[in-house]
This record gives C-alpha cells, sequence and structure tokens, in this order.
C-alpha cells in the first residue's frame, strides 16, 4: 500500500498570511495514462471532507484561488497564499492512482 | 446541485449487521465509480471500499474484507454498504463518495456505532 506522510501535523496561521502543507507519499503517484493522481480534501469540524485540488494542482470547481497545488512524483505542497477565517480545519492528501486509496494522516490548520 | 443521502447507520453490538445505502441525484449516477471512506472518532480518513460503474468490480480494505460488501443499483441511484461481523473498531462515521480518480462528492454520512 501507498503510504502518504503529512507535514505539519498542526499549523497555527495568522489571518492573511501565507501557510502550506507537505504531503510526500511511499511510491511515485503517477498513473499508466500519465496522470498524477494526488489530490487535497480539507474537512471543518462536523462537515464531511470537500475536495479542493485534483491532479496535484486543478482547483476544483468553486475553490478559491488562493489555494494552489503543487509537486511532482512523490512530493506534493498544498499552498494558501492568504489564510482566510473559513481556512480552519483538517487537510488531508490523497493519493489514487492505485487501491487501496490512502490518505495523510491529516494537518490541522487553527488561527494564532 | 448534487445531493448524497446517506443512511442505515446506528448502534449494534459486536458481531452484528448493519446495511448503509446512500442515494445520489444531480449527476448521471451510472457513470461513476462509487466509494465509502469512513472515520472513526477524532480520527482521520480511511477508505473502505469501491465499486466501479457496471459494478462488476469491487474493491476492499483489507479490515474490512470479507466481512464488507458493496453493491449498487443504478436503477435507484444508490449505494450499499453491507456490514457484518461488526466490532467496536468498525464505529466511525461512513461517507458515500463518487470516485474518478479522486473523491469529487461527499455525502453527510451516517454514524456506525458498535457497542455492547
Amino acid at each position: 500500500d501507498i503510504v502518504m506522510t503529512q507535514t505539519p501535523l498542526s499549523l497555527p496561521v495568522t489571518l492573511g498570511q501565507p501557510a502550506s502543507i507537505s504531503c510526500r507519499s511511499s511510491q511515485s503517484l503517477v498513473h499508466s495514462d500519465g496522470a498524477t493522481y494526488l489530490s487535497w480534501l480539507h474537512q471543518r469540524p462536523g462537515q464531511p471532507p470537500r475536495l479542493l485540488i485534483y491532479k496535484i494542482s486543478k482547483r476544483f470547481s468553486g475553490v478559491p484561488d488562493r489555494f494552489s497545488g503543487s509537486g511532482a512524483g512523490t512530493d506534493f505542497t498544498l499552498t494558501i497564499s492568504r489564510v482566510e477565517p473559513e481556512d480552519v480545519g483538517v487537510y488531508y492528501c490523497m493519493q489514487a492512482p492505485q487501491f487501496p486509496l490512502t490518505f495523510g494522516g491529516g494537518t490541522k490548520v487553527e488561527i494564532k | 446541485e448534487v445531493q448524497m443521502l446517506a443512511s442505515g447507520g446506528g448502534l449494534v453490538q459486536p458481531g452484528g449487521s448493519l446495511r448503509l445505502s446512500c442515494v445520489v441525484s444531480g449527476l448521471n449516477f451510472n457513470v461513476y465509480t462509487m466509494s465509502w471512506v469512513r472515520q472513526a472518532p477524532r480520527k482521520g480518513l480511511e477508505w473502505v471500499s469501491s465499486i466501479t460503474p457496471s459494478g462488476v468490480h469491487t474493491y476492499y480494505a483489507d479490515s474490512v474484507k470479507g466481512r464488507f460488501t458493496i453493491s449498487r443499483d443504478n436503477s435507484k441511484n444508490t449505494v450499499h454498504l453491507q456490514m457484518n461481523s461488526l466490532t467496536a473498531e468498525d464505529t466511525a462515521i461512513h461517507y458515500c463518495a463518487t470516485y474518478e480518480g479522486h473523491l469529487t462528492y461527499w455525502g453527510q454520512g451516517t454514524l456506525v456505532t458498535v457497542s455492547s
């Protein structure tokens, strides 16, 4: 199984400042079709997760452009350019080129 | 608007069974691989199972293989998860989600509690 490792576990941030979360996979996430199936999810307290970013850097419909994804191979990053109050919660990276689908352990973002 | 309504959760004794259902509207259900993902209390996300659009191919996490069965009824836009031989480790909110290389749309989830 592909292991996904996220850092940091907790990320105190200042409103209006940037924030970054890292995700590393134990093996390449490049599928045989050439795409890299790495996505990012955001979960607010008491809510289901919602998709933010897929295929490393594609923003899902309705996701603000302050969210961006980058990376390649086994190392990936989610960046929030300017943190807003509604960005608090837990962020997960996820790999899906193969079953079983696996998630990172999550990064809790909170306002300082 | 995509809506995914999961139901069937509840309190069950160890060794018992439950059948979860997820009714989907607002998208062409017949073309989506459907998945179940669960989240134990105060824990992260764990993929449980997926089923291809035709229902021919199914996939399971090792933790549920042999105990859980995923199925779908495309005429009713519904995916099911039959859970047998439940243990305390199965206590979690169970979410249904569409899968297309990423988990795009998620339902609100249904809580399964396994306790005597």
